[in-house]
């Protein structure tokens, strides 16, 4: 079947802009997370989603940023106000739910955002 | 809060030389290790995973990793790598009861054919 899907793939925005982007996660799977990667760096967790419940967002730098999953399945994570330091990988994963963290994350190719 | 320390950012190989990968991470209880692989132009997906049991993980394309509970690391071994194993390599700790891992900052392997 289809992997997670992510879009736009690229988007570079001027300051001040707002940002959505798109996560359509894998057919069936309950948890959808979101995180943030800077160049030469790991994924940093921003926020997740069992279902259409958020169920952590402690990774969601400020206020600008929030997410949403309305009818759990895709999710948007919007960026207000974006600022030059937003600018970096965001990725999307995706996984069936699992006892203990015993679970597989299926990332998608990631949205690549540039504030100029 | 855990932390994930990957020594090696950079590592350049000739192909059928073997290769450690080192991965420590801070947290003192029971915890999930993974590795992660990006191949260029590829998604992030799983290489090998523990959780409980065989401290000797394998996983695929020959890769395996040993959990050292003592020395908190779990080092990916693979005894003779090939060109198509070049990619960025990314170590992962949750803890136990938790959904959520930290990565390291990630490894880039470079293998010359």
């Amino acid at each position: 079947g289809a992997g997670v899907s992510q879009s736009p793939r690229y988007k570079v925005t001027k300051r001040g802009q707002d940002v959505a982007l798109r996560c359509d996660p894998i057919s069936g799977h309950v948890s959808l997370y979101w995180y943030r990667q800077a160049l030469g760096q790991g994924p940093e967790f921003l926020t997740y989603f069992n279902y259409e419940a958020q169920q952590d967002k402690s990774g969601l730098p400020n206020d600008r940023f929030s997410a949403e999953r309305p009818e759990g399945s895709i999710s948007t994570l919007t960026i207000q106000r974006t600022e030059q330091r937003d600018s970096a990988m965001y990725r999307c994963a995706s996984s069936l739910p699992g006892t203990s963290g015993t679970y597989e994350q299926y990332f998608g190719p990631g949205t690549r955002l540039t504030v100029t | 809060a855990q932390s994930v320390s990957q020594h090696n950012h950079h590592v350049i190989l000739s192909e059928a030389a073997s290769l450690e990968l080192g991965c420590n991470y801070s947290y003192g209880g029971t915890v999930n290790l993974f590795w992660y692989v990006q191949y260029p132009g590829q998604h992030l997906q799983l290489l090998l995973k523990y959780f409980s049991g065989d401290p000797l993980v394998k996983g695929i394309k020959g890769f395996e990793a040993e959990f050292i509970k003592s020395k908190f690391s779990f080092n990916l071994r693979k005894p003779s790598v090939q060109w198509s194993d070049t990619a960025e390599y990314f170590c992962a700790v949750s803890s136990g009861g938790s959904y959520i891992p930290t990565f390291g900052r990630g490894t880039s392997l470079i293998v010359h054919p």
